[in-house]
């Protein structure tokens, strides 16, 4: 079964950072591209970040370019958001989110109970 | 920046065929992917690449894209399909749209 399972959020002051982190099983991670996606309260989803399988190619929404920061470590199956220079706009549910493998376009077929960042003083 | 534009709501009686529409300049270009998002839970991905449904998926849902707009069409609309439903785009990245709320009554 596959599972994303988050972890990492919770209160923050504005200016501040924050990692997130996604652990995934259930899968062999290394041959999937993955995301992040957020959901502020009572809102929309918005796409946050890509990073491809192997790390090549990593893209950004304009709203986070320059603070945030996607990676992963395929021995560990894990992946990561650094948020640096938080906003209260930023303020969201984070999803950790798999790429589907039918190419191109796929969907985003699973999607982690995501974890909770609050930007506020 | 590039949006996609949903209904904000779609009402629909027990049965009947629900349509959600989907519109941008840029839907032609690439495929569009749906998703169903229920209260308090995490999106699930409901059609993908225009059309196709992944496994799990009940056949009633389907979907299209023509020209500069996608459709989600859920057949025979049961109480459980109660959700927001986002579509999805691309544009330098994913792009979502706002969202429709699908009441069932």
């Amino acid at each position: 079964e596959v599972q994303l399972v988050e972890s990492g959020g919770g209160l923050v002051q504005p200016g501040r950072s924050l990692r997130l982190s996604c652990a995934a099983s259930g899968f062999t991670f290394s041959n999937y591209n993955m995301n992040w996606v957020r959901q502020a309260p009572g809102k929309g989803l918005e796409w946050v970040s890509y990073i491809s399988s192997g790390s090549s190619n990593i893209y950004y929404a304009d709203s986070v370019k320059g603070r945030f920061t996607i990676s992963r470590d395929n021995a560990k199956n894990s992946l990561y958001l650094q948020m640096n220079s938080l906003r209260a706009a930023d303020t969201a549910v984070y999803y950790c989110v798999r790429d589907g493998p039918s190419g191109p376009w796929p969907g985003l077929d699973y999607w982690g109970q995501g974890t909770l960042v609050t930007v506020s003083s | 920046s590039y949006e996609l534009t949903q209904a904000p709501s779609v009402s629909v009686s027990p049965g009947q065929t629900a349509s959600i529409t989907c519109s941008g300049d840029k839907l032609r270009d690439k495929y569009a992917c749906w998703y169903q998002q229920k209260a308090g839970q995490s999106p699930v991905l409901v059609i993908y690449q225009d059309r196709k449904r992944p496994s799990g998926i009940p056949e009633r849902f389907s979907g299209s894209n023509s020209g500069n707009t996608a459709t989600l069409t859920i057949s025979g609309t049961q109480i459980m399909d109660e959700a927001d439903y986002y579509c999805q785009g691309w544009d330098q990245g994913r792009v979502f749209g706002g969202g429709t709320k699908l009441t069932v009554l």
